[in-house]
C-alpha cells in the first residue's frame, strides 16, 4: 500500500532563516505530488504542484519554491523566512482518477 | 474555471442528530467531486469521492452525499451525529479533463454537542 511522510512535524523558525521541508511517497511510481499551505482558520491553498522530476509549477508568487529531485521525493524551501509563511504545509500525492492523498502536514511557526 | 462554495464555516449538532454539510460548485466540465475530513493537527483523509457513476455516494464512517447536477450541489449527510465526527470537512472538485488539479472549498467546521 501506499504512503507518504512529511517531516518535521513541528518547526519554529526565526524571520529571515531558511527553510526545507521535506515529503516522500512510498509504494507508487511516478505520482503526481502537490504542496499545499493551510493558515489558521483558512482553507488550503496550493503552492505547488509536479508531474514528473523537475517539473515544478508554482501557483502562487511568493518566497517559496519546491524541487523534486527524485521521482518520490517533493521538497519545500525558501531562503528567507517571512512571518507570514506560517502556516500548516501539507504534501499530497495523486495517481489516476484524481484522488489526491494527504501526508501528516507540517506545521511551521515563524517568530 | 471551477470553484466550490461551502456554505457555513461552523456547524454546531447534537448527538444523535441529522448532519447535513453544504456544498456548490461551479465547472465548466463534467466534475469529479469529494470530501475530505481533518482531525485536528492532521492530514486531510478522503471521505467519499463522486465520478460519475451513481449520483449517491457513500464513504466512510457513516457519511454520504449527492451529486445533483440541476442544482450544481454536492452536499453531505450523515443520519446520526457521534462526537467523534466534529473535525473541519473540505468539498473539492476537479475534472476527468487534463491534470486534475483539485479546488477546494474554505471548509466547515462540525461541533458535536452531547
Amino acid at each position: 500500500s501506499q504512503t507518504i511522510h512529511q517531516w518535521p512535524a513541528t518547526l519554529v523558525q526565526p524571520v529571515g532563516s531558511p527553510l526545507s521541508l521535506e515529503c516522500t511517497v512510498e509504494g507508487t511510481s511516478n505520482p503526481n505530488l502537490y504542496w499545499y499551505r493551510q493558515a489558521a482558520g483558512r482553507g488550503l491553498q496550493l503552492l505547488f504542484y509536479s508531474v514528473g522530476i523537475g517539473q515544478i509549477s508554482s501557483e502562487v508568487p511568493q518566497n517559496l519554491s519546491a524541487s523534486r529531485p527524485q521521482d518520490r521525493q517533493f521538497i519545500l524551501s525558501s531562503k528567507k523566512l517571512l512571518l507570514s509563511d506560517s502556516g500548516f504545509y501539507l504534501c499530497a500525492w495523486s495517481g489516476q482518477g484524481g484522488i489526491q492523498y494527504f501526508g501528516p502536514g507540517t506545521r511551521l511557526l515563524v517568530l | 474555471a471551477q470553484s466550490v462554495t461551502q456554505l457555513g464555516s461552523h456547524v454546531s449538532v447534537s448527538e444523535g442528530a441529522l448532519v447535513l454539510l453544504r456544498c456548490n460548485y461551479s465547472s465548466s466540465v463534467p466534475p469529479y467531486l469529494f470530501w475530505y475530513v481533518q482531525y485536528p493537527n492532521q492530514g486531510l483523509q478522503l471521505l467519499l469521492k463522486y465520478t460519475s457513476a451513481a449520483t449517491l455516494v457513500k464513504g466512510i464512517n457513516g457519511f454520504e452525499a449527492e451529486f445533483k447536477k440541476s442544482e450544481t450541489s454536492f452536499h453531505l449527510t450523515k443520519p446520526s451525529a457521534h462526537m467523534s465526527d466534529a473535525a473541519e470537512y473540505f468539498c473539492a472538485v476537479t475534472s476527468n479533463t487534463g491534470f486534475q488539479k483539485l479546488v477546494f472549498g474554505t471548509g466547515t467546521r462540525l461541533l458535536v454537542s452531547p
